[in-house]
């Protein structure tokens, strides 16, 4: 049991560059979230997925796109790479319900030059 | 929008001290969730412990432990017998309560504990 998985670990992108960040899920969750961490920040959420089809924006969503390809896959996109999204990206995923804990990925650090 | 404040950047505590971790937060909502997230330098996200904010009895886990005050909006944790491998940042989180698919976290900025042996 993998829990939440994300692809690749380390990036390297020029200004301008496109590249897709993958996370899966084998916990049959319906809920799915990217967040990004800065130092200093700590943890914002930039999109997430309550189910498969749907998702919402979060707090910084400028510069990122997002699709729920399934119930156990959500990527996030930077059409343009800019420095400003230099950070550690992290995705999570938890089931629907008052009771219910989020569980992480192991991170993308994402360097941007 | 809520807001989770941390206002200790880092802290440091002898092996097998007590330390207290600080966390306030902003919110007009009366039914939500409280946690601290652990992030060890692997970079991991490990739940440490969580709080219903409608339970009036703090939660424990081992030797983590939390002070719930919630007309203060204040939401401590307290580690006992502090170990080398408790070193790490420690982030407090907020979460709404009752809306279903929307169990989005806010968290705090953390406060990086160290363990001096």
């Amino acid at each position: 049991n993998a829990g939440v998985t994300q692809t690749p670990k380390f990036q390297v992108l020029k200004t301008g560059q496109s590249m897709t960040l993958q996370c899966a899920q084998d916990m049959n969750h319906n809920s799915m979230y990217w967040y990004r961490q800065d130092p200093g920040m700590g943890l914002r959420l930039i999109y997430y997925s309550a189910s498969e089809g749907t998702t919402d924006k979060g707090e910084v969503p400028n510069g990122y796109n997002v699709s729920r390809l399934n119930k156990r896959e959500f990527s996030l996109r930077l059409e343009s790479a800019a420095p400003s999204q230099t950070s550690v990206y992290f995705c999570a995923s938890s089931e629907w319900g008052r009771q219910e804990t989020q569980y992480f990925g192991p991170g993308t650090r994402l360097l941007v030059l | 929008a809520q807001t989770v404040t941390q206002s200790q950047p880092e802290m440091s505590v002898q092996e097998a001290e007590t330390v207290t971790l600080s966390c306030t937060y902003d919110t007009s909502e009366s039914d939500y969730y409280l946690f601290w997230y652990k992030q060890p330098p692997s970079r991991q996200m490990i739940l440490v412990i969580r709080q219903e904010a409608y339970k009036q009895q703090n939660a424990t886990e081992n030797r983590f432990s939390v002070n719930f005050q919630k007309a203060a909006k204040s939401f401590s944790l307290k580690i006992s017998d502090s170990q080398l491998g408790d070193a790490a940042m420690y982030f407090c989180a907020y979460r709404s309560g009752p809306s279903i698919g929307n169990e989005k976290l806010t968290f705090g900025t953390g406060t990086r504990l160290t363990i001096i042996p």
